[in-house]
């Protein structure tokens, strides 16, 4: 059974760094892309970014290039999302998110790992 | 970067009724790369529909996708009390990938 474990829930206050995980199994971790989705409170979702694990190619969306950084360790199946300086604004909902293999669309969702930004 | 806008942003229908939600894009998407997707209050959001038209792994006969170019649509035939929800569309191209807004389903 294919599955993606977020890590849990973070409370930061501004300007401190984040490291959020996603480990996958019940597949071939190394051969499909993740992504990153996020959802700010009450709102849409909007893709961040993604990487494919076997080499660690990574493409940003352009509203967030800059802002966060998303890496893997294909050794444990676990994908990352991390700021260096957090903002009240980052406070959202982020989602992983495995993406099919043929038609661009993501097939299996992590649970969801809850940031609240507060001073 | 390809923006979709869903219609309507609510939706008021009841129980049996037929839900027709509109995605469309400000260019022309790859009907391969058109997706749909459920999300229900503290969950995360579930594949409904991908290539514009085919149905994930064990999602109901009711719930359809059509469309082509710039103009989607995902019909949910009879709604059942567990359809109410919030639906995306998604598009992939060019190495990126967007998502319209959002359309709400609520009870009637």
């Amino acid at each position: 059974e294919v599955q993606l474990v977020q890590s849990g829930a973070e409370v930061k206050k501004p300007g401190e760094s984040l490291k959020i995980s996603c480990k996958g199994s019940g597949y071939s971790f190394t051969s499909y892309w993740i992504g990153w989705v996020r959802q700010m409170p009450g709102k849409g979702l909007e893709w961040m970014g993604i990487i494919y694990p076997g080499d660690s190619d990574t493409r940003y969306s352009p509203s967030f290039q800059g802002q966060v950084t998303i890496s893997a360790d294909k050794s444990i199946s676990t994908a990352y999302l991390q700021w260096s300086s957090l903002k009240a604004s980052d406070t959202a909902m982020y989602y992983c998110a495995r993406l099919g293999r043929m038609w661009g669309n993501f097939d299996y969702w992590g649970q969801g790992t809850l940031v609240t930004v507060s001073s | 970067e390809i923006v979709l806008t869903q219609s309507p942003g609510t939706l008021s229908l009841s129980p049996g009724e037929r839900a027709t939600l509109s995605c469309r894009a400000s260019q022309s998407v790859s009907s391969s790369y058109l997706a749909w997707y459920q999300q229900k209050p503290g969950q995360a959001p579930r594949l409904l529909i991908y290539g514009a038209s085919s149905r994930a792994t064990g999602i109901p006969d009711r719930f359809s996708g059509s469309g082509s170019g710039t103009d989607f649509t995902l019909t949910i035939s009879r709604l059942e009390p567990e359809d109410f929800a919030v639906y995306y569309c998604q598009q992939y191209g060019s190495s990126a990938w967007t998502f319209g807004q959002g359309t709400k389903v609520e009870i009637k």
